[in-house]
């Protein structure tokens, strides 16, 4: 059964530090993997979508590796701001499955202006 | 890109009355929807699948006759909490899948945030 871990479960920064959030699941038979980002009370927003063929992906300060083999995912967010606070979520879909995620329980992440 | 419309947005309900939710595709078709329950500090939990014009399929534990799924169109679905108990305050989020013009990814809606009073 694959199981999503996220660690740190919270992380608080000051403003302008690099950080990096982790993700490990157990079962490497993954068809991607997803990270995204929940606002309080708020719906997902979804940062980046790694196939399980690449190696990485960014998007503007955000870089997201994969490690199929490790089973392990890392979100590097680059130059923190305030308004990267949020709680992030990463998410793998499983190869062959009727498309359901399979979700980490989440880092809440705090940057101090 | 895709957008999926959720509403409302949040709801305050009596208990023992029933609350529909509903979530659109605005700009793409919605060939399988998932409906998430997330309780404060949790992550999000599966309850159901919809593929268009067919049954859901409900996750272990989660009650069919209380929480009615109706996906009939590849651009509508929605969730009907009946007679809801203040245990069923919750927020739920939908999320669908759409064709593959959109890379396999998932479009979620804004979430409704419900009370049961």
């Amino acid at each position: 059964k694959q199981e999503v871990t996220q660690i740190p479960a919270a992380l608080s920064v000051p403003e302008g530090e690099n950080l990096v959030l982790n993700c490990s699941f157990t079962d490497s038979a993954i068809y991607n993997l997803q990270w995204f980002r929940q606002d309080p009370g708020k719906g997902l927003t979804s940062l980046l979508l790694i196939q399980s063929s690449q190696r990485e992906q960014t998007s503007g300060r955000l870089n997201a590796s994969l490690d199929k083999s490790s089973g392990r995912s890392t979100l590097y967010i680059a130059a923190s701001q305030p308004g990267d606070s949020a709680t992030y979520l990463c998410a793998v879909r499983l190869e062959g499955s009727n498309y359901q995620l399979i979700w980490g329980a989440g880092t809440k992440l705090i940057i101090k202006p | 890109g895709a957008v999926v419309s959720q509403h409302p947005s949040w709801v305050i309900c009596k208990s023992g009355t029933s609350v529909k939710i509903e979530c659109r595709s605005l700009d793409f078709q919605a060939t399988t929807m998932f409906w998430y329950r997330q309780f404060p500090k949790q992550s999000l939990m599966l309850m159901a699948t919809s593929n268009e014009g067919s049954k859901a399929t409900y996750e272990q534990g989660v009650e069919k006759d209380k929480f009615l799924i109706n996906h009939a169109s590849l651009t509508l679905s929605t969730l009907t909490v009946t007679s809801a108990h203040p245990e069923d305050s919750s927020f739920y989020i939908c999320s669908a899948l759409g064709d593959r013009a959109f890379s396999g990814g998932y479009t979620f809606g804004s979430g409704t945030r419900l009370t049961v009073v």
